[in-house]
């Protein structure tokens, strides 16, 4: 079968730093990918890990290790706008268009 | 540049009434997709298009169809409303397919959604 497993929520602290965590239980996968979801909004592109190892765009990065099937969203200097729901998704080795998504973590930022 | 756009955005629907969603992207995508969103739950796909002229089921297609009408559109058709379809819907698009033998990573882009309620 195929799964991604998220907390369901994660609270922090405004100006910290919070790691959302995904771990995964699937075949074969091209990649993991981030999104994020404001309240009442479309999800949106984070960041994309093809291979292990870090990725960093400005104050968000994403980690990927295959041996360990996980990956995280490290978010540093939180701001109240980050205040949303972060999915991650992988993409089905044994389909091109096709990702598999978890359920989503909601990310509250307390001042 | 408008990206993906769906409409409409909020309906209400009794049980057995039919509808169909419209969703068009001006990115010249080839990939285009149709999602359902449940409270506190993921994305889940209903139906997918590779290219122009192909369509597959996703994870929940049933009680669905989907036609790709052109590059630009892709609607979705409830035939007979239930009340288990009361979701958020999403189209989304990609770039898609191939380079030689490598998968290129397709970022989505997600349409604002349609708010759908089915009574």
């Amino acid at each position: 079968g195929q799964s991604l497993e998220q907390p369901s929520e994660v609270t922090a602290v405004e100006g910290a730093i919070v790691q959302i965590n995904c771990t995964y239980q699937t075949s074969g996968f091209y990649g993991l990918s981030w999104y994020q979801q404001h309240d009442g909004g479309a999800p949106t592109f984070l960041s994309y890990n093809a291979l292990d190892g870090l990725e960093e765009t400005g104050r968000f990065s994403s980690f990927l290790s295959r041996s360990d099937s996980y990956g995280y969203l490290l978010l540093q200097e939180l701001q109240m706008k980050d205040s949303a729901s972060y999915f991650c998704a992988v993409r089905r080795k044994d389909s091109n268009y096709q990702l598999i998504w978890g359920a989503g973590t909601k990310l509250i930022i307390k001042p | 540049n408008a990206g993906v756009t769906q409409t409409p955005k909020f309906q209400v629907l009794k049980t057995g009434q039919s509808m169909t969603l419209q969703c068009a992207q001006d990115m010249n995508h080839n990939s285009m997709y149709w999602y359902r969103q449940d409270p506190g739950m993921g994305l889940r796909l209903i139906y997918y298009s590779a290219s122009e002229g192909t369509t597959d089921k996703g994870e929940v297609p049933n009680g669905y169809n989907v036609s790709r009408l052109n590059k630009r559109e892709f609607s979705l058709r409830l035939e007979s409303a239930a009340p288990s379809q009361t979701s958020v819907y999403f189209c989304a698009s990609s770039a898609g397919g191939l380079a030689g033998y490598r998968v290129v990573h397709n970022e989505q882009f997600f349409g604002p959604g349609t708010r759908l309620t089915v009574l």
